[in-house]
């Protein structure tokens, strides 16, 4: 099972709302990641998460909070979003320590984010 | 600068025909690649990695090739099929103890034609 599961798969909010937005795996994996993607462009890392907790934050502002309550649950809250935070938001996992060389990221299906 | 290159922003192909896809990269200290498929509103698919100590991985219809001392590695797709066609990104890890960061390319995006 390499899948990775991500709701809501849309979400539109106001500028002023506050919402989060969930990822769940069962692969084992002990590293998470969110991502976020604009159209026509790669991935752009935000944050990773290795044992629940926080290793890398990519100077993300502070409108976005990341969480990882488990080792299989990722969220990542939204207040006072900007219209210009829209994009595809990513969650991926991976294994921590790598044998062979295996460090292949396992993406969800992304949440599609309006802010209005 | 960008570190990881793709320089054909799209690529047309027949179907049954190969399809090869480039990317060059700067940074001697990556140490392992691996491209992704994604169709447009979902998120990118694994579909084949190689180490640095390695100059060739097979998977079905995908093959990677890495040339090291050119700093460059392709990925064949054949035959190629319909359902191929995605933007297609390559990516590399840098190694640096526990870095988990991969560096992207700006993805090539890859149309099959029936």
């Amino acid at each position: 099972d390499t899948e990775v599961t991500q709701t809501p798969k849309h979400l539109v909010m106001g500028m002023t709302n506050k919402k989060s937005l969930k990822c769940e795996q069962h692969m084992g994996h002990r590293a998470m990641y969110w991502y976020k993607q604009k159209a026509k462009k790669p991935p752009e890392l935000m944050f990773v998460y290795s044992y629940e907790k926080l290793s890398i934050n990519e100077s993300v502002p502070s409108r976005f909070s990341p969480e990882c309550p488990n080792s299989s649950l990722l969220n990542l809250h939204l207040h006072a979003l900007q219209p210009e935070d829209s994009a595809l938001y990513l969650c991926a996992s991976s294994q921590v320590v790598v044998r062979r060389g295996s460090y292949e990221q396992y993406f969800g299906p992304g949440t599609r984010l309006t802010v209005t | 600068d960008q570190q990881v290159k793709q320089n054909s922003p799209s690529l047309s192909v027949q179907e049954g025909r190969i399809s090869i896809l480039n990317c060059d990269y700067t940074n001697s200290m990556f140490d392992y690649f691996l491209w992704y498929k994604k169709y447009p509103a979902e998120g990118p698919t694994f579909l084949i990695s190689i180490s640095s100590i390695k100059d060739k991985n097979e998977d079905g219809r995908f093959t990677v090739f890495l040339n090291k001392s050119a700093k460059h590695l392709s990925l064949h797709i054949v035959p190629s099929q319909p359902g191929d066609s995605a933007v297609y990104f390559c990516a590399a890890r840098y190694n640096a103890g526990n870095n988990r960061k991969l560096i992207w390319g700006l993805g090539t995006s890859l149309a099959v034609n029936p």
